[in-house]
């Protein structure tokens, strides 16, 4: 079993419509990651966060620790928005690497 | 600011062959990582460097060397390429530690070993 898991695996959506990504991990960490890979290959960071909720536009992540469990979500979806998300965590234990979930890509039709 | 630099974007190489693989910043950044990238796997590190003179291997080390003579630049060798080495390869740096920084990526080189 993975260390990250991200759900679904491949997501498709009708503009404007309301997005959730999905990624549990099953090791303590420190910090949790997510990251946008263009369909060009660019890879970006989105946001980082050890507890709580960020926002960024129509961007929000959400973490809780207990339950392991991390959420990206999406308002207003648009074509633009379609790409691949990955879920990184900063294990507690193993400080010399992130791990990286295998992605969840996402497709937004007009 | 360039950001993070990489070259070439595209390399088609025959088994035993070497090369290396350039990568660059301007931002400064004391850290930084090569990945790969794999189908169906996330991305894995292969080595890092905090700074200048100082290199560490990752998770994926075997059949790859690197250096780091000055904070810009940072280049991954392949020795003798192999076949299980086709992957898109990606180099990263951050201001300090990845798992608490913000990584700037570069935007791959795509690599082919026949």
């Amino acid at each position: 079993k993975n260390e990250v898991e991200q759900s679904p695996q491949n997501l498709t959506a009708q503009e404007g419509e309301f997005i959730t990504i999905n990624c549990s991990y099953s090791v303590g960490i420190s910090a949790l990651h997510w990251l946008q890979q263009h369909p060009g290959g660019g890879i970006v960071s989105l946001f980082m966060l050890s507890s709580g909720k960020k926002k960024h536009g129509r961007l929000i992540a959400t973490i809780n620790i207990q339950e392991k469990h991390s959420s990206l979500h999406i308002t207003a979806s648009h074509p633009r928005d379609s790409a691949v998300y990955i879920c990184a965590v900063r294990s507690s234990y193993n400080t010399d690497k992130l791990i990286f979930g295998t992605g969840t890509r996402l497709q937004v039709f007009p | 600011n360039a950001g993070v630099t990489q070259t070439p974007k595209f390399q088609v190489l025959k088994t035993g062959q070497s090369m290396t693989l350039q990568c660059a910043q301007d931002m400064n950044h004391e850290y930084m990582s090569w990945y790969r990238q794999d189908p169906g796997m996330g991305l894995r590190l292969i080595h890092y460097s905090v700074g200048a003179g100082i290199t560490d291997q990752g998770e994926v080390p075997n059949g790859y060397n690197v250096s780091r003579s000055t904070t810009e630049d940072f280049p991954l060798r392949l020795l003798s390429a192999a076949p299980s080495q086709t992957s898109v390869y990606f180099c990263a740096s951050s201001y300090g530690d990845p798992g608490y920084n913000e990584q700037f990526f570069g935007p791959g080189t795509r690599l082919t070993v026949l």
